[in-house]
């Protein structure tokens, strides 16, 4: 069965400090992966997604990006964090190719930018 | 951007009830609606899904109602039980229509009292 991993579930970063988070899905090839951020009230936000090794397509600017190294591998990046990158992130992956609808979600990290 | 409109924003109902929340949306090249629940300090896990062949489904206590005319779908909670207590989000997306994932509603904090 396909599994995904998110870490680390919780970070305390200060501002202008570099940030990576990882995420690493098990059990299927060549992914969709999206990077997700939720933000109190104000649902889920999609950031960056993936269709295959070294392609990131980004839905917003921002002070974040995203790599994908691996088929199964991706990344979420910043150079220098600010306040307002609090938030929680999610990581997702989706099957390629139709349906290809339903996606699944990691557990979460909590960032906190103080 | 796309939208999907999730309405309430946050609902309380008593042990036993129904909980009822609504979606509604713009694009009418949608063709995929999955209700997501989530669980404090977790990613969201897909509840129930549905495409707009069928203007019901149903799976346990959970039924989603789809009203294409009105582009309008809801969820419906039936002997809602304290365990039910999450976030909601109604979302949408075109099937086979690229990896750039779902349009998410902005959530519905449910709360069950006992």
């Amino acid at each position: 069965s396909q599994t995904i991993h998110q870490w680390p579930a919780t970070l305390v970063q200060p501002v202008g400090s570099p940030l990576s988070l990882e995420c690493t899905v098990e059990g299927t090839s060549n992914p969709n992966l999206y990077w997700y951020r939720q933000a109190a009230g104000r649902g889920l936000q999609l950031l960056f997604y993936s269709v295959g090794i070294g392609q990131i397509s980004s839905e917003v600017p921002q002070n974040l990006s995203a790599s994908r190294p691996q088929d199964r591998q991706f990344i979420l990046s910043s150079k220098k964090l600010l306040l307002s990158d609090s938030g929680f992130y999610l990581c997702a992956w989706s099957e390629q190719g139709a349906p290809g609808d339903e996606a699944f979600f990691g557990q979460g990290t909590r960032l906190t930018v103080v | 951007q796309q939208q999907v409109k999730q309405s309430p924003q946050s609902l309380i109902v008593q042990k036993g009830g129904i909980s009822i929340i609504n979606c509604a949306y713009e694009n009418t090249a949608f063709d995929y609606f999955p209700w997501y629940q989530q669980f404090p300090g977790k990613g969201p896990a897909l509840l129930i899904a549905i495409r707009p062949d069928v203007s019901e489904k149903k799976e346990g206590r959970f039924t989603i109602s789809f009203n294409k005319s009105a582009k309008q779908f809801s969820l419906h909670i039936m002997d809602s039980q304290p365990g039910d207590s999450a976030t909601y989000f109604c979302a949408a997306s075109i099937s086979g229509g690229g990896a750039d994932g779902l349009t998410f509603g902005k959530g519905t904090h449910l709360i069950i009292q006992p």
